[in-house]
Formats: C-alpha cells, structure tokens, sequence
C-alpha cells in the first residue's frame, strides 16, 4: 500500500464550485505540506503544517485553505474555485527526527481541472 | 528571498551520451540540497546533500555539492531512454521547514 495517498486523483469542476482534496499518510510523520506544480513553474508551496495544532501559509495560499484533522490527514479546500487553480496537486510528508533533514515524501498526485 | 535555479530547462540527447544538470541557490539557513526525479507521476528521491565535495552516486547518477560557490550538478553518464523525466532541484529548510524548488529540467533521451 502506498504511504502517501491522494483523493480524488483527478477532478473536474467549474468556476464558483467548492472543492476539498485529501491526503492520507500511513508514514506516522507530523509534516505534511501541500504543492502545486505548473508547467514551466516547478512546484509551489501552498500550506504546510508541523502537527495537528500548528498550520502554516506557504507562498501562494490566497484562495485556499486547509485542515490537518489528525496526524495522518490534512485537506486542501478551494473555497470558490476559479480556473487559474487548474494544476497538479501533490501532498508531502516529511520526519521532524531524521536530525531535521527534510527529505519529503509525496503522493501521486490530485489532477484538478477548473472550467 | 530564497531562489533555486535550475539550467537548463530543457534537453535533449541520444540514448548513450553523458548530461549535466544544474542547481544554484540561494537560500537563508541553507540545511540540504535534494534532487528528485519525476516522471508522469510524483517525483521520486534520488539524492540529499549536505556536505560539501562529497560526490553521491547511485548507479549511473552521481551527485555533488559545492556550497561556497552554492550550487550542484547531477550527473548522468551512458543515458538511457528510461531517464527521459524531469529532475527538480529544491533545498531546504525554508523558514518554514518546507523546501523551495527549482523548476526542474526537462531531459529527453532518444533512442
């Protein structure tokens, strides 16, 4: 079984619609974060969060929002969604006590299509 | 403001050749550099460095670091077409723990 899964894989709506993606960990990390990835402009921050109590803004978190329900789930939401958020979201975790090397570990991957 | 450069974004070579990929940053409380490899998928780890000089290698993709002049290369000799993807660059920790990426680059190797 994967460690890192992503629901749903792929998604279409349309503009105005509220929209939530979640990730799930078996990893038993307290780090999840999640991207975005553009063509053209790599990956990109939106939220991340160090435990259930703790929930940080990344470089591009206008027009989302998330929720870390437990150590192993946190949700994306899009709260209106307009078609500038078509892109590929991945989720990531990562292990505070690996001596704080940051190696992440991602899912496969939310295809969101905004019309 | 933190930045990771990647040159090139894209190439192309024949299946056999030897390319060089490259990563400069700069970045505040600079921890590691990591590279990645992405297919049609999520991208997978294949190399973290933290030291200075010191090559990784991993078959026949080997890595170094030089972080006085901050920046590294990831090296592929005898290409295949199988490692036709995108390689990203990121290192780590932002402020935020987190890590900041390049924008990868594009490698297509042709039979």
């Amino acid at each position: 079984d994967a460690d890192v899964t992503q629901t749903p894989r792929n998604r279409i709506t349309k503009t105005g619609k509220r929209i939530m993606l979640e990730c799930s960990q078996t990893k038993g990390h307290d780090r999840m974060y999640w991207y975005r990835q553009d063509p053209g402009l790599g990956l990109r921050l939106i939220y991340y969060s160090f435990d259930v109590k703790d929930i940080n803004k990344g470089e591009i978190s206008d027009g989302y929002s998330v929720s870390r329900q437990a150590q192993a789930k946190f949700s994306l939401s899009l709260e209106s969604a307009i078609p500038n958020q078509t892109a590929l979201y991945f989720c990531a975790t990562s292990d505070p006590t690996s001596g704080s090397i940051p190696e992440q570990f991602f899912g496969p991957g939310t295809r969101l299509t905004v019309l | 403001e933190d930045k990771v450069v990647q040159s090139p974004l894209s190439l192309v070579v024949h299946e056999g050749d030897t390319v060089t990929l490259n990563c400069s940053y700069e970045v505040t409380n600079f921890r590691s550099l990591l590279w990645y490899k992405q297919e049609k998928k999520a991208p997978t780890f294949l190399f973290m460095l933290t030291s200075s000089g010191i090559e990784k290698k991993s078959g026949r993709l080997s890595s170094i670091l030089d972080k006085k002049e901050l920046f590294s290369i990831l090296n592929i000799t005898a290409t295949q077409t199988g490692d036709s993807a995108v390689y990203l660059c990121a290192v780590g920790p932002n402020s935020g723990y987190a890590l900041n990426f390049g924008k990868g680059t594009s490698l297509l190797v042709t039979p």
